[in-house]
């Protein structure tokens, strides 16, 4: 069985850094396409990014040169930076997995973390 | 960017009804690129549907997905209790991937 979750501060302060870190189990992480989503309270989603194995990430233009995803196999764990952050950034962050079978849906989810930007 | 707009944003209905959702694509999706999640209170989204059609193993089989072009749809056929939840679709067309607005489907 295939489990996510993400970790990392639930309060981070604009102007600041917001680090993540997604802890997977249960599967390969150079086999997949691992990706963070976010959700601002009561709103929908957005697709931040994804990264595999040790290729080039891709990001969501929408976030600039702000966001960084990096993975860590032997760890099997990817992370996320945020930079710059403002309280638009305050959101549920999601890391999920593509999957090989299911045509870059997500199939696998983290319980989300909470976090907000506030001084 | 895609943009995919869900329509309605909410539709109430009851137990044992049968509801459809629709999903419009600002472009054409070409191929079967297109994703419907459900979405508890305070829980993650869940895959439902893949590629239009395509059934998530261990989702029911009243739920079902069809469309093509820009025009895609989710149905469920018979609602039940645990049913009543927001759903998104999702397009993996061309990136940045994106969602629809969500429908929130009441009792």
């Amino acid at each position: 069985q295939v489990q996510l979750q993400e970790s990392g501060p639930g309060l981070v302060k604009p102007s600041e850094t917001l680090s993540l870190t997604c802890t997977v189990s249960g599967d390969s992480m150079k086999s997949s396409y691992w990706t963070w989503i976010r959700q601002p309270p009561g709103k929908g989603l957005e697709l931040i990014g994804y990264i595999f194995d040790n290729k080039s990430p891709s990001y969501n233009p929408s976030l600039g040169s702000r966001v960084t995803i990096s993975i860590d196999t032997s760890k099997n764990q990817f992370s996320l930076k945020l930079t710059s952050v403002t309280p638009a950034d305050t959101a549920v962050y999601y890391c999920a997995r593509e999957g090989a079978l299911t045509a870059v849906s997500l199939d696998y989810w983290g319980q989300g973390t909470l976090v907000t930007v506030s001084s | 960017d895609i943009q995919l707009t869900q329509s309605p944003s909410s539709v109430s209905a009851s137990v044992g009804d049968r509801v459809t959702i629709t999903c419009r694509a600002s472009h054409s999706l070409g191929g079967n690129w297109l994703a419907w999640y459900q979405q508890k209170p305070g829980k993650a989204p869940k895959l439902l549907i893949y590629a239009v059609s395509s059934l998530q193993r261990g989702v029911p089989s009243r739920f079902s997905g069809g469309g093509s072009g820009t025009d895609f749809t989710l149905t469920i056929s018979t609602l039940q209790p645990e049913d009543f939840a927001i759903y998104y679709c999702q397009q993996v067309t061309r990136f940045p991937y994106t969602f629809g607005q969500g429908t929130t489907l009441e009792i």
